[in-house]
């Protein structure tokens, strides 16, 4: 079975510009989160969705904003870039089944502002 | 979501067991604890999770102690390319997927 996809692999955006990510959750899967990851802060949760609704969001602005489709696929935007949003965007996806409902991550897409 | 506290380094030799430990003082009775490895800034990979039972797969057993305060992720026989930083995560058994990641322990398997 294929793991999470997510494109662009690498993107470089400048400030002030917008940007849309995309993850393709594993077949089956309805539950897709995404996290931040910089050196400074680690990983941080941003948002999760299930069967097209957010059930949960991290603290962020609202800058960061996303969205899920009725094939499970979801898509994070960042709007008005700044320098502080470089970081590795990670997407993970759970079926979920039941209580012990593992997460998988993608390989993440790596946000260059400049 | 409970905390979890894990050195920030270790070093294995290469061939021996490597034993990671994470504190998680505050869990509750119904939060799982997971295990994940993140290498080379790729997504974090799943290793292993439990509640209260010591468990084992392919990759790694884990050691729950009976008040569920702490556990540890042992790899058996480390190689090389088990260096990785590796994250403990407690998060209750149902409802929403929102993990809270710690600093993690970045493990170095020596040749």
């Amino acid at each position: 079975k294929a793991g999470v996809t997510q494109t662009p692999r690498y993107l470089i955006k400048t400030r002030g510009q917008q940007v849309t990510l995309s993850c393709s959750p594993i077949s089956g899967h309805r539950s897709v989160s995404w996290y931040q990851q910089t050196p400074g802060q680690g990983l941080q949760f941003l948002f999760e969705y299930f069967s097209e609704t957010q059930r949960n969001k991290g603290n962020f602005p609202g800058r960061f904003s996303g969205r899920q489709f009725s094939n499970s696929r979801s898509e994070m935007n960042v709007s008005t870039l700044e320098l502080g949003d470089s970081a590795l965007y990670l997407c993970a996806s759970s079926l979920p089944t039941g209580h012990t409902d593992t997460q998988y991550f993608g390989p993440g897409t790596r946000l260059t502002v400049l | 979501d409970a905390k979890t506290t894990q050195p920030p380094s270790m070093d294995c030799a290469e061939g021996r067991a490597a034993n990671l430990p994470c504190n998680h003082s505050t869990i509750s009775g119904n939060e799982y604890v997971y295990w994940y490895r993140q290498i080379h800034s790729q997504g974090p990979q799943y290793i292993i999770h439990g509640l209260k039972n010591n468990e084992t797969n392919e990759m790694a057993s884990l050691i729950i102690t009976e008040d569920r305060k702490s556990s540890t992720l042992i790899l058996p026989h480390a190689t090389l390319r088990d260096t990785a930083v590796y994250y403990c995560i407690v998060r209750f058994t149902s409802g929403t997927y929102k993990y809270i990641f710690g600093t993690g322990t970045r493990l170095k398997v020596l040749a």
